[in-house]
């Protein structure tokens, strides 16, 4: 049981260029979801997912795009990377439970844009 | 919009010894959850305690507790005989009661360091 993981853990991008991250898990969780955390500032919700093939925005959703394809898999896309975008990603999931659930989040991936 | 206020960017405390961390938020909701979430060096969010905002009776798991006092919307952590281990970032986050996503509001995040 590998609980959330992140692909990649690490990388580095050239302003205007793309790339995918990707989120897995295998806790047959409903609820998935990306937060970036951004130096002195907590994580702030990107997008999320209440299920397979349902996405919404969170609180700063410009610039990313997501897709839940496969119930285990979220991915986060970002179709032209700017140096604002450099943070540290995280995906986390949870079984809805009504407030009692607890979120369950992945190793993070750290990206930098230059 | 709700927020979430940790005023404190960095604690420090002894082996052994208790510190508490604050935590105040904002909200127009009356009932809702509240977390501490830790988040040592490898960068994984692990949650600490969770707090039911209709519960009057403050949380407790083994030598973590809250402080918990909803007129006054504070949501402070009291961590008991620290050990070396509770060395990491730690986050306080508020989720509103209703919604059908579990969609978190985290405060800036307090470093603690546990010295020997």
């Amino acid at each position: 049981n590998a609980g959330v993981t992140q692909t990649p853990k690490f990388r580095v991008l050239k302003t205007g260029q793309s790339m995918t991250l990707l989120c897995a898990q295998d806790m047959n969780h409903e609820y998935m979801y990306w937060y970036r955390q951004d130096p002195g500032m907590g994580l702030r919700l990107i997008h999320y997912s209440v299920g397979e093939g349902t996405t919404a925005k969170g609180e700063v959703p410009d610039g990313y795009n997501v897709s839940r394809l496969k119930k285990q898999n979220f991915l986060l896309g970002l179709e032209s990377a700017a140096p604002s975008q450099t943070s540290v990603y995280f995906c986390a999931s949870s079984y809805p439970a009504g407030g009692t659930e607890t979120q369950y989040f992945g190793p993070g991936t750290r990206l930098l844009v230059l | 919009a709700q927020t979430v206020t940790q005023s404190q960017p960095e604690m420090s405390v002894q082996e052994a010894e208790t510190v508490t961390l604050s935590c105040t938020y904002d909200t127009s909701e009356s009932d809702y959850y509240l977390f501490w979430y830790k988040q040592p060096p490898s960068r994984q969010m692990i949650l600490v305690i969770r707090q039911e905002a209709y519960k009057q009776q403050n949380a407790t798991e083994n030598r973590f507790s809250v402080n918990f006092q909803k007129a006054a919307k504070s949501f402070s952590l009291k961590i008991s005989d620290s050990q070396l281990g509770d060395a990491a970032m730690y986050f306080c986050a508020y989720r509103p009661y209703t919604g059908t996503a579990s969609k978190l509001t985290f405060g800036t995040g307090t470093r603690l360091q546990v010295t020997l």
